[in-house]
């Protein structure tokens, strides 16, 4: 079946550092790929999306590329903040609709 | 335009009983879907509802149940509570349009908690 890998954390970074939150894939077909960010005491956010092969998603700073050849799709930021502190989910749509697979979730934590 | 909202809050149960938690989605949203999200295992798919129908379902216990009325808000039932039921709740709904999977807005989900 379907399924998303991801680095639980947290992941600890100064403000402005760079931040890379790996995630690699496994599907059928030729799924679309989320990010969704949840803040605490929060539902999950859209962050960006692609839907195919070599797509780059962008929002608010964060990027990332839907790479085929490696399946993965890592999410990146030149320069994080405080406000930034959240749990970023990795997630796919594979030839389901909405039936969405989430990976396990990374703690970013963001300290001045 | 108001978002998807859900019901109630918070639920304290004892084992054995059963609960209900209501998700009224974004006005013009056609698509309910219901996850399970536990600190262990993260995010797990429920179940997913489009006019009323059943369209996806996860790999859940016949425990776990749903339904979706006309007017699209959704309710989820879990019948003989677990202890390991205790988790957050959440609803995302959709306007589905195509099958590449399209944004989920998400409500704050209800947090159930089993004794």
């Amino acid at each position: 079946g379907d399924s998303v890998t991801q680095m639980e954390g947290p992941v600890t970074l100064s403000e402005e550092a760079f931040l890379t939150i790996n995630c690699t894939y496994t599907a059928t077909g030729y799924p679309s790929l989320f990010w969704y960010v949840q803040y605490p005491g929060e539902g999950l956010q859209l962050l960006l999306k692609a839907t195919k092969a070599d797509d780059k998603g962008s929002n608010k700073g964060f990027e990332a590329t839907y790479r085929k050849e490696t399946t993965s799709f890592h999410l990146e930021k030149g320069s994080v903040q405080v406000s930034d502190s959240a749990v970023y989910f990795c997630a796919l749509v594979s030839g389901g609709y909405q039936k969405v697979t989430f990976g396990i979730g990374t703690k970013l934590q963001v300290i001045p | 335009k108001a978002g998807v909202t859900q019901t109630p809050r918070y639920l304290i149960k004892t084992r054995g009983q059963q609960v209900t938690l209501s998700c009224s989605p974004i006005s013009g949203h056609r698509s309910v879907s219901w996850y399970q999200q536990t600190p262990g295992q993260g995010l797990q798919f429920l179940f997913e509802y489009f006019s009323e129908t059943q369209r996806n379902k996860g790999n859940f216990p016949g425990r776990f149940s749903g339904r979706q009325f006309s007017n699209s808000r959704s309710e989820m039932n879990v019948s003989t509570l677990e202890l390991g039921d205790s988790a957050l709740y959440l609803c995302a709904s959709s306007l589905s349009r195509s099958s590449e999977g399209e944004k989920l807005f998400f409500g704050s989900g209800t947090q159930l908690s089993v004794l």
